[in-house]
């Protein structure tokens, strides 16, 4: 069965250092998806992608934060200059163009120092 | 302000104690209701959709259902691998299908 994969899992970062999250969604999905979830708190919604554009973002999604798929295949979230505050787990979530489930990666833990 | 608010934050049950976990919410223009499992350090993982009041999901032992206001999840005789987190989410039909998640539902089932 196809799955989301995300690297890596777990990423070690200094404050104000730029870091990048991969994402490979299901190959037939189109409709990309970040979300992170700090420890113990909600999963909170980022941004959504469609047909190489964003769609959506959250107040949370301010220009320290991009989204690009590079070549079709992968997905990546960029945080250019990192904060504290930014550690947490960081899902990416694709779906389908028909049906609306989204179905998450594995996440990747972001720690910043 | 749309909103997702989960009840109770945890629930202890013995294996074979039926209960039930609850899902209220107020959005505009809803889409659609999920329940996701996470397991810790996971990511969620999907279980129902729900999209209109009177509906009903079942899968093993897990039955969702949804009203105006809110959604239930059934457990029936649980396991200790049903022990998780459980999410309801509920997705807006307008922009980019933002979804909005709960604080979740922490079970435990003892065996």
């Amino acid at each position: 069965e196809p799955e989301v994969t995300q690297t890596p899992s777990h990423q070690v970062t200094q404050m104000g250092q730029e870091v990048i999250l991969r994402c490979v969604p299901i190959s037939n999905h189109l409709y990309f998806y970040w979300y992170r979830q700090i420890l113990g708190q909600k999963v909170e919604f980022l941004v959504s992608f469609y047909n190489n554009e964003i769609s959506e973002k959250s107040e949370i999604f301010d220009d320290q934060f991009s989204v690009e798929r590079p070549d079709g295949s992968n997905f990546t979230l960029k945080i250019r200059s990192t904060k504290l505050e930014d550690s947490a787990m960081y899902f990416c979530a694709g779906r389908q163009g028909s049906g609306n489930e989204q179905f998450f990666g594995p996440g990747t833990r972001l720690t910043v120092l | 302000e749309d909103q997702v608010t989960q009840s109770p934050e945890a629930l202890r049950l013995q294996e074979g104690e039926s209960s039930s976990l609850n899902c209220s919410y107020t959005v505009s223009g809803l889409r659609g209701l999920f329940w996701y499992r996470q397991d810790p350090g996971k990511g969620p993982e999907f279980l129902f959709t729900l999209y209109s009041a009177g509906e009903e999901k079942e899968k093993e032992r897990l039955k969702a259902t949804l009203t105006k206001k809110e959604s239930f999840l059934h457990i029936t005789a649980p396991k200790p691998e049903d022990s998780a987190t459980y999410l309801c989410a509920v997705q807006k039909g307008t922009g980019g299908f933002k979804t909005i998640f709960g604080a979740g539902t922490r079970l435990f089932v003892k065996a």
